[in-house]
């Protein structure tokens, strides 16, 4: 069965540095969003993408956050300049159905800043 | 925004046994979607259940069930005859059909099965 599938598991970076988390949504699907989730809370959607540009995004996701579909098959979440407060994991999906269907998450990324 | 919540962080039954988890949800719309999601422990979240609001039967996969109280705001889900597999955290979560298509999402609540 097809899946979403996330590098890497656990970054760890300094304060300033910039990431870049990796996903690759499942191969039909057009729609892809990344969430994250702070140790404790809840899961918090930051950004949706479809048809090369983002349709929608949370107050959360400022200009240090960037995403892009640089290829056919991955989808990146580029953090700037990271800060303490961005440690936390986050999560990639896709669906092909953005209106009717379920929402396909990968396993996740756990992003430590030091 | 609609917020989503589940007032229990942790959860057990005995194998076998039912156990009910709780989601309450706050909107203002009338049409919208409705999930449980089940993450786990390292993998990731794959859909239990979903209940469109519009649709006044609960939803039912299997051993999983939902009660669906619209006007109350509520969204439970039951997990019959619990098996170890079922042990992970179980994520409800909200989706508006009109203003988007971003979830909003419970705290999670975490599920131990005692053999």
């Amino acid at each position: 069965e097809p899946e979403v599938t996330q590098t890497p598991s656990h970054q760890v970076t300094q304060m300033g540095q910039e990431v870049i988390l990796r996903c690759v949504p499942i191969s039909n699907h057009l729609y892809f969003y990344w969430y994250r989730q702070i140790l404790g809370q809840k899961v918090e959607f930051l950004v949706s993408f479809y048809n090369n540009e983002i349709s929608e995004k949370s107050e959360i996701f400022d200009d240090q956050f960037s995403v892009e579909r640089p290829d056919g098959s991955n989808f990146t979440l580029k953090i700037r300049s990271t800060k303490l407060e961005d440690s936390a994991m986050y999560f990639c999906a896709s669906t092909g159905l953005p209106q009717i269907g379920e929402q396909f998450f990968g396993p996740g990324t756990r992003l430590t800043v030091l | 925004a609609q917020t989503v919540t589940q007032s229990q962080p942790e959860m057990s039954v005995q194998e076998a046994e039912t156990v009910t988890l709780s989601c309450t949800y706050d909107t203002s719309e009338s049409d919208y979607y409705l999930f449980w999601y089940k993450q786990p422990p390292s993998r990731q979240m794959i859909l239990v259940i979903r209940q469109e609001a519009y649709k006044q039967q609960n939803a039912t996969e299997n051993r999983f069930s939902v009660n669906f109280q619209k006007a109350a705001k509520s969204f439970s889900l039951k997990i019959s005859d619990s098996q170890l597999g079922d042990a992970a955290m179980y994520f409800c979560a909200y989706r508006s059909s009109n203003t988007g298509n971003q979830f909003y999402f419970g705290t999670g609540t975490s599920l131990t099965v005692i053999p």
